[in-house]
């Protein structure tokens, strides 16, 4: 079974700073997707960014990248100029390519403090 | 393009009842997961329908079952509910149930 994992549980950071969110997994599998997802206070959950392991470019939308190691099995997200609207809970996320079926990490606390 | 959405928003139950929560996918869309969500176990797969037919399901007794109707809206059902039930409750859909599954707002479901 994959796993994911967090470690970070709450971090903090000043408005138009730089914050990197780390995520580990552990699969078999040697293809599959990964995401971020976000979930804002009381709001529902968005789809930040996505990787696909076959590709070795990391993904990047807009402020959001992610620096994909995959012999270390390693997904960290960079938000870059960091806003307060980006204060939220961020969950790692893996889904084998057969699909259907998420596995989260356990999520971390993002705090963008003025 | 309308958004995922789920019914109702908030339910409060009692322990012992049965609750049945509906989910309406992005138009288009032919896959919707369910997911549970809690402080203390976070989120957890329940299970998936494609085509109205259970394709993949997590681990979770069996008081927890679902459906998918023809035109890809889901209903998920618990029966003779108790206090740990509590949680949100998020439905995901998604084209063809691989790669980007987008979620709807959740039922916040409190068992007392």
């Amino acid at each position: 079974a994959q796993t994911v994992t967090q470690s970070q549980p709450e971090m903090s950071v000043q408005e138009a700073e730089t914050v990197t969110l780390s995520c580990t997994y552990d699969t078999s599998e040697s293809n599959y997707y990964l995401f971020w997802y976000k979930q804002p206070p009381s709001r529902q959950m968005i789809l930040v960014i996505r990787q696909e392991a076959y590709k070795q470019q990391n993904a990047t939308e807009n402020r959001f990248s992610v620096n994909f190691q995959k012999a270390a099995k390693s997904f960290s997200l960079k938000i870059s100029d960091s806003q307060l609207g980006d204060t939220a809970m961020y969950f790692c996320a893996f889904e084998e390519t057969s699909g259907s079926r998420l596995t989260f990490g356990e999520g971390t606390q993002l705090t963008v403090n003025p | 393009k309308a958004g995922v959405t789920q019914t109702p928003r908030y339910l409060i139950k009692t322990r012992g009842q049965q609750v049945t929560l509906s989910c309406s996918p992005i138009s288009g869309h032919r896959s919707v997961s369910w997911y549970q969500q809690t402080p203390g176990q976070g989120l957890q797969f329940l299970f998936e329908y494609f085509s109205e037919t259970q394709r993949n399901k997590g681990n979770f007794p069996g008081r927890f079952s679902g459906r998918q109707f023809s035109n890809s809206r889901s209903e998920m059902n618990v029966s003779t509910l108790e206090l740990g039930d509590s949680a949100l409750y998020l439905c995901a859909s998604s084209k063809d149930g691989i790669y980007e599954q987008y979620f709807g707002p959740g039922t916040r479901l409190t068992v007392t």
